[in-house]
């Protein structure tokens, strides 16, 4: 059973710093990963899709990374700013169903 | 871009009432949408997969007689939640599907059950 695991859980940095996200995942043999993005009481935004026959994305200042063989995908964010602070969750979507199993979210707090 | 709707956004009911929560694909059809459930502080977990024209399949330890789902055209699915208690207050998310990779996410719905 696929089990995908975000670290930290919870993460707090000034403004302008570039920081990393983490996501784990137990199961290689998955079809995509994507990142998420959701404000309080919203819903979500996707930021990145990665298949899995790729290494990387980019959006802006958002770079993700799928290392499918490891099981581990991180989200860089450049340059942080006030306007980043939310939850991010990734996914992984694989099987006969291509049914998304979700992380447990790191709530990223950017600091003025 | 391709947009989903949830109606209501928010509800408040009482216990051992009925809550119809509607998802709606507003420029794309959606043969395939997706109902989660968010509890507070912690991530979507999917409760039940639907087609349109055909059954909803749900996850293990959702009950299909409490959580209702209905699709009934390429547009819009509806989650009818039955009978409802407070265990049942959560965030319900739906998403659709066009066919190809992307999930599209609709806004959420707040059910609150007194």
């Amino acid at each position: 059973k696929q089990e995908v695991t975000q670290i930290p859980a919870a993460l707090s940095v000034p403004e302008g710093e570039n920081l990393v996200l983490n996501c784990s995942f137990t199961d290689s043999a998955i079809y995509n990963l994507q990142w998420f993005r959701q404000d309080p009481g919203k819903g979500l935004t996707s930021l990145l899709l990665i298949q899995s026959s790729q290494r990387e994305q980019t959006s802006g200042r958002l770079n993700a990374s799928l290392d499918k063989s490891s099981g581990r995908s991180t989200l860089y964010i450049a340059a942080s700013q006030p306007g980043d602070s939310a939850t991010y969750l990734c996914a992984v979507s694989g099987g006969a169903t291509n049914k998304l199993i979700f992380g447990t979210g790191t709530l990223l707090a950017v600091q003025p | 871009g391709a947009v989903v709707s949830q109606h209501p956004s928010r509800v408040i009911c009482k216990s051992g009432t009925s809550v119809k929560i509607e998802c709606r694909s507003l420029d794309f059809q959606a043969t395939t949408m997706f109902w989660y459930r968010q509890f507070p502080k912690q991530s979507l977990m999917l409760m039940a997969t639907s087609n349109e024209g055909s059954k909803a399949t749900y996850e293990q330890g959702v009950e299909k007689d409490k959580f209702l789902i209905n699709h009934a055209s390429l547009t819009l699915s509806t989650l009818t939640v039955t009978s409802a208690h407070p265990e049942d207050s959560s965030f319900y998310i739906c998403s659709a599907r066009s066919g190809g990779d992307n999930e599209i996410f609709g806004p959420g719905t707040r059910l609150t059950v007194l």
